[in-house]
Formats: C-alpha cells, structure tokens, sequence
C-alpha cells in the first residue's frame, strides 16, 4: 500500500461526457502528480502541484483541468470526453518534489469511454 | 532533446539473472529512477541514481554512467512474481523542469 488513494476504481462514460478523478496524496506529501497510461503504453505526465500551486504541466490537454486543494487532495476533471481519452490514470505523490524523492502511485482510475 | 530507450520485451529463465539497460538524452539530468509495474497496477519505486556507480538493494542492483547517458538494472534469482514491465525514469531539470521523463518500459517475462 502506497498511501496514496484514488478514486473511483473504474469509471465507465459515454462520449462528450464530463468526469472527476480524486487523489488523495500519502501524509506529509505536498507534491502531486497525475499521469495518462493507455493500453501497453508508457506513463504520460500530465500535471503536477505542489501545496495548491501548479508547477509543471506535461501533454495535458485543454479539455483536461486539474487542482490541488487546501488539504492537499487534487482533482483531475476530464471533460468532452473521447474515445481515445481511455486509459488509466495514475496519480502520485511525493514530499516536495525534490531531488532523490520518488514518487509513490495509487493504484489508479480505469476510465472506459464507450 | 529528450529521449529514453529500453528494450520492449526480454525474456529470463527462473533462478537466472537478466540485464535490463537503459539509455537516455537530457538537457539537464539530475537522476535515474526504476520502477516495477505489474500488468493493470501501479508502478512501485525500485532504485534511485544519481552518481556514477552501482546500488544495491537485496536482488536487485541498478547502475549509472552519466557520462555514456547509461543505466541498467540487474534481477538475480530470478522468480516468477518478477514477470512484470520495469520502468526508466530520468529527472530532467533543464526542457522538462524537473519532471521524470519515462522509458516506454521493458516487459520481463519469467520462464519456469
């Protein structure tokens, strides 16, 4: 168990669909990440806070939003969905960001667009 | 720019050890990571480098040359639970402010 938790588990939608991914980091960590990884893909960064500030963003789309909140959970909304957006998401977390820290992965959303 | 090869696939016998290099190109390297990712779950943190040289870590060792932009990481004695993708990171602090750039992976298949 890494300590990060997210939610839901799986999520199944139709096109054009509006959908919201929760994180909730490990304790103690302040940076959170969200990835993309489609099937037999390898992991595609997409954002990344730290303490409610968005540092770095990846190959996240403009129909993809996210946020980080006072206590420290963020939020991953997914909006005109496509077929293409089916994936997992992974969120991670890490205690600043820094140099040496890993990153630790909840267990992921499976979004299925139909 | 920024690039990162694995091989995509390889194949070991129980009990053996297996090789699984890692070749990268940064603007601005600032360490190397490895993961495990079985099929459907999330990546688990394995090693961490930053200097020159070689860690250790029970079974699995994994080693660094930043001059020849190379890493690999070695699996002895082998089982089967070690059938699973394994993942090259690199911590770029120069295009990718500070963001891990990730290999595509390398699927490890474990043979009885």
């Amino acid at each position: 168990d890494s300590g990060v938790t997210q939610t839901p588990k799986h999520l199944i939608t139709a096109t054009g669909q509006r959908v919201t991914l929760r994180c909730s980091p490990r304790s103690g960590d302040l940076s959170v990440y969200w990835y993309q990884q489609s099937l037999d893909q390898g992991l595609q960064f997409l954002i990344h806070y730290y303490n409610g500030e968005e540092r770095a963003k990846g190959n996240i789309l403009e129909r993809f939003s996210a946020q980080q909140f006072p206590d420290l959970h963020s939020e991953l909304n997914l909006s005109s969905l496509e077929l293409g957006d089916s994936a997992l998401y992974f969120c991670a977390s890490s205690a600043t960001g820094g140099t040496g820290q890993p990153q630790h992965f909840g267990d992921g959303t499976r979004l299925s667009i139909l | 720019g920024q690039n990162i090869d694995q091989p995509t696939e390889m194949t070991a016998t129980e009990g053996a050890i297996v090789q699984i290099n890692c070749t990268y190109q940064t603007s601005g390297f600032n360490g190397l990571f490895w993961y495990q990712q079985h099929a459907g779950e999330a990546p688990t943190f394995l090693s961490y480098n930053v200097l020159d040289g070689l860690e250790e870590k029970g079974r699995f060792s994994s080693f660094l040359s930043r001059s020849k932009g190379y890493s690999y990481l070695l699996l002895k004695e082998l089982q089967m639970k070690d059938s699973a993708s394994y993942l090259c990171a690199v911590r770029d602090k120069g295009e990718s402010n500070y963001q891990l750039i990730w290999g595509a992976g390398t699927k490890l298949i474990i043979k009885p």
